[in-house]
């Protein structure tokens, strides 16, 4: 069974500053996603990983897949306010269709 | 594309009531989720369909629980008789798996408080 982790769960970052938030996958997956979440919102996908070595960015937020490893990263350069959201990684597995998902990083930036 | 839709977008009933929840997948489509969400369990997937067929409802907590997906383009969650334990928010999904980047789209959610 596909067991998604998360890590950070809580983070909590000054504005200017950068961090990574890890996303590690139990069994073989050739697609990762990655999801905001604003508060009382809903899911908005941020990035579609589907191949080893892929990297994608966009803004202050970029996201790699190393599949040999089952773990994909989402890097923040100079966090601003408006990054504070909870963020959520997803594996595809060998089930087509189906994603599961981390548990959620709740991402604060302060001043 | 008007995106995922579902109704209603707040629901408040009491116990033992029966409450049943709709999504309008993004035409074309032909996976739909549903999930669940709520700050102690976090996102949990309840049941998806592929071409209308349900194909994994493991995730359904109870017989309490059922979901259908008469056509293409709605699908039902129904809680009969709902209990307080279910208040959460229920997210539709859909996706189309077969233009390659399998991506989910999420509905904006129905927040459903149980008294």
């Amino acid at each position: 069974e596909l067991k998604v982790e998360q890590n950070p769960l809580f983070l909590s970052m000054q504005e200017g500053k950068n961090y990574t938030i890890y996303c590690n996958y139990s069994t073989t997956s050739d697609r990762l996603y990655w999801y905001r979440q604003d508060p009382g919102k809903s899911l908005e996908s941020l990035f579609v990983l589907l191949s080893n070595g892929a990297v994608k960015q966009e803004g202050r937020l970029m996201a790699s897949l190393d599949t040999k490893a089952r773990l994909s990263t989402l890097h923040i350069t100079a966090a601003v306010h408006d990054l504070s959201a909870t963020y959520f990684c997803g594996a595809g597995g060998t089930s087509y269709g189906k994603l599961t998902f981390g548990q959620g990083t709740i991402l604060t930036v302060h001043p | 594309d008007a995106g995922v839709i579902q109704s209603p977008r707040h629901e408040v009933t009491e116990m033992g009531q029966e409450v049943t929840l709709r999504c309008k997948p993004i035409s074309g489509h032909d996976y739909l989720f549903w999930y669940r969400q709520t700050m102690m369990r976090g996102l949990e997937l309840l049941i998806y369909f592929n071409n209308n067929v349900p194909i994994d409802d493991s995730g359904m907590p109870e017989d309490r629980f059922s979901a259908k997906m008469p056509n293409a383009s709605f699908s039902t969650l129904k809680i009969q008789p709902s209990e307080p334990r279910d208040s959460a928010v229920y997210f539709c999904a859909s996706s189309d798996p077969g233009r390659g980047l399998n991506e989910q789209f999420f509905g904006p959610g129905t927040r459903l408080t149980v008294l």
